[in-house]
């Protein structure tokens, strides 16, 4: 399986704070990442798929970037709604694999 | 608009077999572009992609190597829905179940989830 790691597990900001979340995967992936919002008890939400296509109805705050092995979500400036857990998930070989996650906290 | 509606028992003896059903609106579970997949959450495994059936002329399953021995997921097009069987269960398949849709190979939609629990 190709493994996903997050960077930073978790980080604190403020509102209207520019927030770069990082996922490395095990081999390179092409463009074949997507990127999740969680908020608690419900189920994740699709953000941005392809490494940087945005879903429709996504604000455009939301980035994301990233080719091979490396990856970024950028939240451009952070608003309250926005405090979640985001992950990333590879699309690129038949056994799909999530990272890790990143928890978003207000500072 | 697509929605996913999730139904079985919520807890599960061990070395028993977990059963949940997906069933689908807005969609077909026999579309030429989308897949029906299961995923389950816990705290100490995170999100785990499990499987996937979907049907371009033919039906095909993609299952997790984690669990491939142990899961079956098999479309019902009479009912319009899928559903996910793991064998020989244990306390480490105690997780939040969800079925999905996927299609251009992100997950799209997603059921409301599923608690199941693994005791005896």
């Amino acid at each position: 399986d190709i493994q996903m790691t997050q960077s930073p597990s978790s980080l604190s900001a403020s509102v209207g704070d520019r927030v770069t979340i990082t996922c490395r995967a095990s081999q390179s992936i092409s463009s074949s990442l997507n990127w999740y919002q969680q908020k608690s008890g419900k189920a994740p939400k699709l953000l941005i798929y392809a490494s940087s296509s945005f879903r429709s109805g996504v604000p455009s705050r939301f980035s994301g970037s990233g080719s091979g092995t490396d990856f970024t979500l950028t939240i451009s400036s952070l608003q309250p709604e926005d405090f979640a857990t985001y992950y990333c998930q590879q699309s690129y070989s038949n056994s799909w694999t999530f990272g890790p996650g990143t928890n978003v906290e207000i500072k | 608009q697509v929605q996913l509606q999730q139904s079985g028992p919520g807890l599960v003896k061990p070395s028993q077999t977990l059963s949940l059903t997906c069933a689908i609106s807005g969609d077909s579970v026999s579309s030429n572009s989308a897949a029906w997949d299961w995923i389950r959450q816990s705290p100490s495994r995170g999100l785990e992609w499990l499987g996937r059936t979907y049907y371009r002329s033919k039906w095909y399953n993609n299952y997790a190597v984690s669990v491939k021995s142990r899961i079956s997921i098999k479309p019902d097009t009479s009912k319009n829905q899928f559903s996910l069987q793991l064998n020989s269960v244990t306390p480490e398949d105690t997780a939040v179940y969800y079925c999905a849709r996927d299609q251009y190979s992100s997950i799209d939609y997603w059921g409301q989830g599923t608690l199941v629990t693994v005791s005896s």
